[in-house]
């Protein structure tokens, strides 16, 4: 049982355009999320995050929007680059407990 | 800082050998947390700790087994190695109400 969902395992962007990761969820519990980013031969590293109470946070390049109606979140990247060639992992926890779930991730690549 | 360290980085074991993957961390972090990666596939919880002396199953405890005798280290046991513990496992850690830091991962092989 998925609870954290990511439909598009690739997508390639261009240098300069702008990326959209995809991610749904079942668990109407969860109140917070999290996107990780993983390089090749490294741990995932922490991006960007976006509590319930939010529909949208910003960090830079990197935007997070929640639509919890539809039980979805998206990252923009804006503009990509291609250091942002990576998997992205969604993720996400109920605040009362310690466990995360991740999603299957999405392989960005950004050509030139 | 040397944040989440595991080793080993690599490992090939046969069915039914047994190893201790070790985690550590030097951020004082009460929570700890094993994830396997599987091709593919998202990360799967195995084992979580929230403090020294506390520990609980993830999604996947099976197979393996985990203590927590300091605030430092998490190792995680295989007892009987099998083919189907082929993964890649993240060790992570974090404080109370803030974003794991994961280590750069053991990649096992079980043949």
């Amino acid at each position: 049982d998925q609870q954290v969902k990511q439909n598009s395992p690739s997508l390639s962007v261009q240098e300069g355009r702008i990326s959209i990761l995809n991610c749904d969820y079942t668990n109407s519990m969860f109140d917070y999320f999290l996107w990780y980013k993983k390089y090749p031969a490294e741990g995932p590293t922490f991006l960007i995050s976006i509590s319930s109470i939010k529909d949208k946070n910003e960090d830079g390049r990197f935007t997070v929007f929640l639509n919890k109606s539809a039980k979805h979140l998206s990252l923009h990247i804006v503009p990509s680059q291609p250091g942002d060639s990576a998997v992205y992992f969604c993720a996400a926890y109920t605040g009362t407990a310690s466990k995360l779930t991740f999603g299957t991730g999405t392989r960005l690549q950004v050509t030139l | 800082n040397a944040g989440v360290t595991q080793t080993p980085k690599f490992r090939i074991l046969k069915i039914g050998q047994s190893m201790t993957l070790q985690c550590a961390q030097d951020m004082n972090h009460n929570y700890m947390y094993w994830y396997r990666q599987d091709p593919g596939m998202g990360l799967k919880l195995i084992y979580y700790s929230v403090g020294a002396g506390i520990t609980d199953k993830g999604e996947v405890p099976n197979g393996y087994n985990v203590s927590r005798s300091t605030t430092e280290d998490f190792p995680l046991r295989l007892e009987l190695a099998a083919p189907s513990q082929t993964s890649v496992y993240f060790c992570a850690s974090r404080p109370y109400n803030s974003p794991l830091h994961f280590g750069n991962g053991t990649r096992l092989t079980v043949t």
